[in-house]
């Protein structure tokens, strides 16, 4: 079955640094998520890549789906306080019978320290 | 409304309790999951919804029974559960099921806990 392995497990920056979160997976990616989370609350959806080179950004965060290397970057730039909290990527599974499920990297957590 | 909403966020039973969760979506989405997650581990799909059917069930135990009464609506009905049951309860929906490219939203989640 299909896994995602994210890394790294967790990560303390400075604020107004830099950082990257990858994801990779073990099979060819369809539909590759990247959601945030904050401590026990839900999931919020930050971007989908379908494409091979396909990038997409949302304000500070930028996200890069690379198709022959079965891995997703999650780049934040200037990191800030409210950025802090943890980044799962998600995967589609496809499976015949015509129904898919997501499943998740075990995540990324992320402390930005002022 | 680009909103799940999800009540109680905090529920408390027994082991010999009833109580239900719900979720509600005004997304015109037409499949709705339900997903737990303990903690520091990732959701781990438990039902999906497609058009108010059943269409995967991740082998739950009959303790936790799923419903869907409408396209906007999910419960999750809860019986005689164990300790080991607590978690956060997710619920999500998105607008198809079976396709790829298919972003979820998810609900804020009830804290479960069983006593």
């Amino acid at each position: 079955s299909q896994e995602l392995e994210q890394s790294p497990q967790s990560l303390i920056v400075q604020e107004g640094k830099n950082l990257t979160i990858n994801c990779t997976s073990s099979k060819t990616l369809y539909g590759l998520y990247w959601y945030k989370q904050k401590y026990g609350e839900g999931l919020i959806f930050l971007m989908m890549l379908q494409k091979g080179g396909e990038e997409k950004s949302h304000e500070k965060i930028t996200a890069k789906l690379d198709e022959k290397k079965q891995q997703s970057s999650l780049h934040i730039t200037a990191s800030q306080p409210s950025h802090a909290g943890i980044y799962l990527c998600g995967a589609d599974l496809l499976f015949s019978g015509g129904y898919n499920k997501l499943i998740f990297g075990a995540g990324t957590r992320l402390a930005v320290h002022p | 409304d680009t909103e799940v909403t999800q009540t109680p966020k905090h529920l408390v039973m027994g082991m010999t309790n009833k109580k239900s969760l719900k979720c509600e979506q005004h997304m015109g989405h037409r499949a709705m999951y339900w997903y737990k997650q303990k903690a520091k581990k990732p959701p781990e799909l438990m039902f999906v919804y497609s058009y108010e059917k059943l269409s995967i069930n991740e082998s739950v135990p009959s303790r936790f029974s799923p419903e869907c009464p409408n396209s906007s609506l999910l419960n999750l009905h809860l019986h005689a559960l164990q300790p080991e049951d607590s978690a956060l309860y997710l619920c999500a929906s998105s607008r198809l099921q079976g396709s790829a490219y298919n972003e979820q939203f998810f609900g804020p989640g009830t804290r479960l806990t069983v006593l």
